[in-house]
């Protein structure tokens, strides 16, 4: 268990609607980053958040959209959802705003199929 | 950019040996390296930084050869459970914080 919370595990839903994910980091751990991993695509940076603030942003599309709360929880919206967009996205947490020395600790994704 | 690992994909019977290379075109800091199992959540294995030492976890070891920009997995005497599909990551800094890119990912499946 890497102790990073995602909910829901699966989400299906329709084309143009828009869906709520939720992430709860590791105790501790004050960075947060979004992962996107569909069949061809691999694991697909999205965003980072440290400590509330947004840090690194990767090719989030503009119907994506995301933020860190106080208590360092996080949640992805996804809205206008198209087919393209069923995929499994991670939510990992790490310490520190670097990488260098900070290993990310996935949780157990959320599943979504847009139908 | 994204690293690229190669092979794609390696076929293995219990107690071989495997390597796993991941290159990028820019200098490198540090490396990263992930196991995912079909369905699960990646699992870090282990952080390579630039000018640090070999590591290595049970029978995992890799290296980190910053002047080519490359890191390599060895997997030696390998073993069922070492079946998944390994990733390598490279960070990419801007002046806020740092994207963990991805490459696409080493599919190695252990046979008896």
């Amino acid at each position: 268990d890497s102790g990073v919370t995602q909910t829901p595990k699966h989400l299906i839903t329709a084309t143009g609607q828009r869906v709520t994910l939720r992430c709860s980091p590791r105790s501790g751990d004050l960075s947060v980053y979004w992962y996107q991993q569909s069949l061809d695509q691999g694991l697909q940076f999205l965003i980072q958040y440290y400590n509330g603030e947004e840090r690194a942003k990767g090719n989030i599309l503009e119907r994506f959209s995301a933020q860190q709360f106080p208590d360092l929880h996080s949640e992805l919206n996804l809205s206008s959802l198209e087919l393209g967009d069923s995929a499994l996205y991670f939510c990992a947490s790490s310490v520190g705003v670097w990488t260098d020395n900070s290993p990310l600790h996935f949780g157990n994704g959320t599943r979504l199929t847009v139908t | 950019q994204q690293p690229v690992q190669s092979p794609q994909a390696v076929i293995l019977r219990e107690g071989e040996d495997a390597v796993i290379n991941c290159s990028s075109s820019k200098a490198l800091y540090s490396v990263h390296w992930y196991r995912q199992k079909h369905g699960e959540a990646p699992i870090f294995l282990m952080i390579l930084l630039k000018g640090g030492e070999q590591k290595g976890h049970d029978k995992i070891s890799a290296s980190f050869n910053e002047k080519k920009q490359q890191s390599s997995l060895y997997l030696t005497a390998s073993q069922l459970s070492y079946s998944g599909t390994y990733f390598c990551g490279t960070e990419n800094y801007n002046q806020a914080g740092t994207a963990l890119i991805f490459g696409k990912g080493t599919t190695l499946s252990v046979s008896s």
